[in-house]
């Protein structure tokens, strides 16, 4: 099955600084990666998503870089503010046929004044 | 008007005891699921359903019993409840020909 290793799992910026989260996985199949973050207490939310034919997807201040021959992922998140503070998740499946997300192990992200 | 809810959101309980988690999507979707996050945040997937058929059944103890009376609903039922059950709950569903999972709002378990 899918395994998908997240790094780092502590991550603390400055306010204004980038924050950068990676992910790797080990199924060639899967073909969707999507991002979700998770406050204290919350459930986990989508925040942006990519599929294996796009290389490289943007939101705002939120990016996601996909490297389908390394089997890596990465979110980009720029100009970085205290609501940014949460734990974020990587995932990824094969879509259709169920869509079991395998998700990374997380990353505490906290940005500070 | 939530998309998709759970319920009850905290649950404290004895061991042995046999508690049940209900949830409820309003989205249209015809997959749902449930999650379980662990101490340390780990989301592992549980259970899926699509259209009231079982679809993923993870490695889950046959303490955990999934029941889909309509694609709208999944509940989850648990008996004889152990202190490792202890987590967050998450259901979520999709539509099978799109991606994108929603999850409800959790359902906090603590067995004491």
């Amino acid at each position: 099955g899918e395994n998908v290793e997240q790094h780092p799992s502590t991550l603390s910026v400055q306010e204004g600084d980038s924050a950068v989260i990676k992910c790797t996985y080990s199924d060639s199949a899967s073909n969707y990666f999507p991002w979700y973050k998770q406050e204290l207490g919350k459930r986990p939310q989508l925040i942006i998503d990519i599929r294996s034919n796009v290389g490289e997807k943007k939101d705002q201040r939120i990016a996601v870089t996909l490297n389908k021959t390394a089997k890596h992922f990465s979110l980009h998140i720029t100009e970085t503010q205290p609501e940014d503070s949460a734990v974020y998740f990587c995932a990824a499946t094969t879509t259709g046929g169920g869509n079991k997300l395998t998700f990374g192990t997380g990353t505490q992200l906290k940005v500070e004044l | 008007d939530t998309a998709v809810s759970q319920t009850p959101k905290y649950l404290v309980t004895q061991m042995g005891n046999d508690k049940s988690i209900k949830c409820e999507q309003n989205l249209g979707h015809d997959t749902m699921y449930w999650y379980k996050q662990d101490s340390k945040k780990f989301l592992k997937i549980m259970f899926s359903y699509n259209n009231k058929e079982l679809i993923i059944n993870e490695t889950v103890p046959n303490r955990f019993s999934p029941k889909s009376p309509d694609k709208a609903h999944l509940n989850l039922h648990i008996n004889s409840l152990e202190l490792g059950d202890s987590a967050v709950y998450f259901c979520a569903s999709s539509q099978r020909s799109r991606d994108t999972i929603y999850f409800g709002e959790g359902s906090w378990l603590t067995v004491v």
